[in-house]
């Protein structure tokens, strides 16, 4: 069994359209991470909880610990959102890392 | 500032040899961590270093090794590789390690063992 659960594995949505992409975790952790992947394997960053909800532009994350769940949400969709979005918790013991397989994502214009 | 560079970035070896890895991390940055991702295991972690130390250690066998230098430049390393060991190295430094600093990626080796 993963530790890291993320669904769906693949979307394809409209520009313009909400979207919604889950993650469930099964250890305790200190935080979580969403990273965005595009093609080549690039990664970059763009959340990191360990409670609450935060918002980068048209991104925004939540985390409830309790339920041991996180949504990532993209307003708005665009073309240029289109990536393979992945989860990661880091554990609260013995701080090792874990990660979901990705959602992949395409957005159409 | 300059990001985090990885060298090589392609590399091809064949079974049996041993490889090196190259990562840089971004000025000021003292973490290091390392991540191999695969088609078919995703991405997983395998070390983190911090001011010359192993933090951390994911579930690789001993092949797999790694070191930090003084500068927080870190190698890792491959012996006898196998056709498995086919993947994106990827490398992402922090300012710090553990939690509550934010971890930038570097673009990773591509290695191809035949």
């Amino acid at each position: 069994k993963n530790e890291v659960e993320q669904s769906p594995q693949n979307l394809t949505a409209q520009e313009g359209e909400f979207i919604t992409i889950n993650c469930s975790y099964s250890v305790g952790i200190s935080a979580l991470h969403w990273l965005q992947q595009h093609p080549g394997g690039g990664i970059v960053s763009l959340f990191m909880l360990s409670s609450g909800k935060k918002k980068h532009g048209r991104l925004i994350a939540t985390i409830n610990i309790q339920e041991k769940h996180s949504s990532l949400h993209i307003t708005a969709s665009h073309p240029r959102d289109s990536a393979v979005y992945i989860c990661a918790v880091r554990r609260n013991t013995g701080n090792q890392f874990y990660f979901g397989t990705g959602t992949s994502l395409t957005v159409i214009p | 500032k300059a990001g985090v560079t990885q060298t090589p970035r392609y590399l091809i070896k064949t079974r049996g040899q041993q490889v090196t890895l190259s990562c840089s991390p971004i000025s000021g940055h003292r973490s290091v961590s390392w991540y191999q991702q695969t088609p078919g295991q995703g991405l997983q972690f395998l070390f983190e270093y911090f001011s010359e130390t192993q933090r951390n250690k994911g579930n690789f066998p001993g092949r797999f090794s790694g070191r930090q230098f003084s500068n927080s430049r870190s190698e890792m390393n491959v012996s006898t590789l196998e056709l498995g060991d086919s993947a994106l190295y990827l490398c992402a430094s922090s300012l710090w390690a553990g939690e509550g600093h934010e971890q930038y990626f570097g673009p990773g080796t591509r290695l191809t063992v035949t």
